[in-house]
């Protein structure tokens, strides 16, 4: 148990409609990321969060968004969905810089989203 | 630009056989490396990181790998497989622990499939 939890696990739903996927980091972690894994693209980093900051956007389409609250979980926000979208959405979480942070990110066990 | 670079998608092995996953990578400044292994419906667990310290790595389950600068490679590598290493290994990279964060470039991965 990496102590990210992520909800919901399983998802269904059709194209065109909207998800929000649920994460909250590690105790005392303040960064949040979330990357997408499908079977054409592999692990694909969407968007990182510092301490409710946007730091770092990667391959992320202007459908998708995310946000960090003050209790440091965060939401990744899909919109008008396609087919191409299905795949599993993970979470990780590291420490603040300098609080034991020796670079290694800890993933949640991941929500799978299916489009149909 | 960071990138990784694992070759093969696939390797299958007998067990009681030598496992090696290839991995190569390209960062501008001194990378940290690590590998993560995934089971099925699972989320990634890291098995071994290199920060800079020693160049030969040990990590869980058996694994270790070695950091080479020279030929910007970080192999895994296990003595003997088991049925139970069946799983799907990434290989990634960051450019260290800092006050950005530590996102991960992950390479394609590769699945292992372990022979009676």
């Amino acid at each position: 148990d990496s102590g990210v939890t992520q909800t919901p696990k399983h998802l269904i739903t059709a194209t065109g409609q909207r998800v929000t996927l649920r994460c909250s980091p590690r105790s005392g972690d303040l960064s949040v990321y979330w990357y997408q894994q499908s079977l054409d693209q592999g692990l694909q980093f969407l968007i990182q969060y510092y301490n409710g900051e946007e730091r770092a956007k990667g391959n992320i389409l202007e459908r998708f968004s995310a946000q960090q609250f003050p209790d440091l979980h965060s939401e990744l926000n899909l919109s008008s969905l396609e087919l191409g979208d299905s795949a599993l959405y993970f979470c990780a979480s590291s420490p603040r810089w300098g609080q034991a942070n020796t670079g290694e990110l800890f993933f949640g066990e991941g929500s799978r989203l299916t489009v149909l | 630009a960071q990138s990784v670079t694992q070759l093969g998608s696939h390797v299958s092995v007998s067990e009681g056989a030598l496992v090696l996953l290839r991995c190569n990578y390209s960062s501008s400044v001194p990378p940290y490396l690590f590998w993560y292994v995934q089971y099925p419906n699972q989320g990634l667990q890291l098995l071994l990181k290199y920060t800079s310290a020693a160049t030969l790595v040990k990590g869980i389950n058996g694994f270790e790998a070695e950091f080479k600068k020279s030929e910007t490679s970080f192999h895994l590598t296990k003595p003997s497989a088991h049925m139970s290493d069946a799983a799907e290994y990434f290989c990634a990279v960051s450019d260290g622990a800092n006050n950005a964060g530590n996102m991960l470039t992950f390479g394609g991965g590769t699945r292992l499939m372990v022979k009676p």
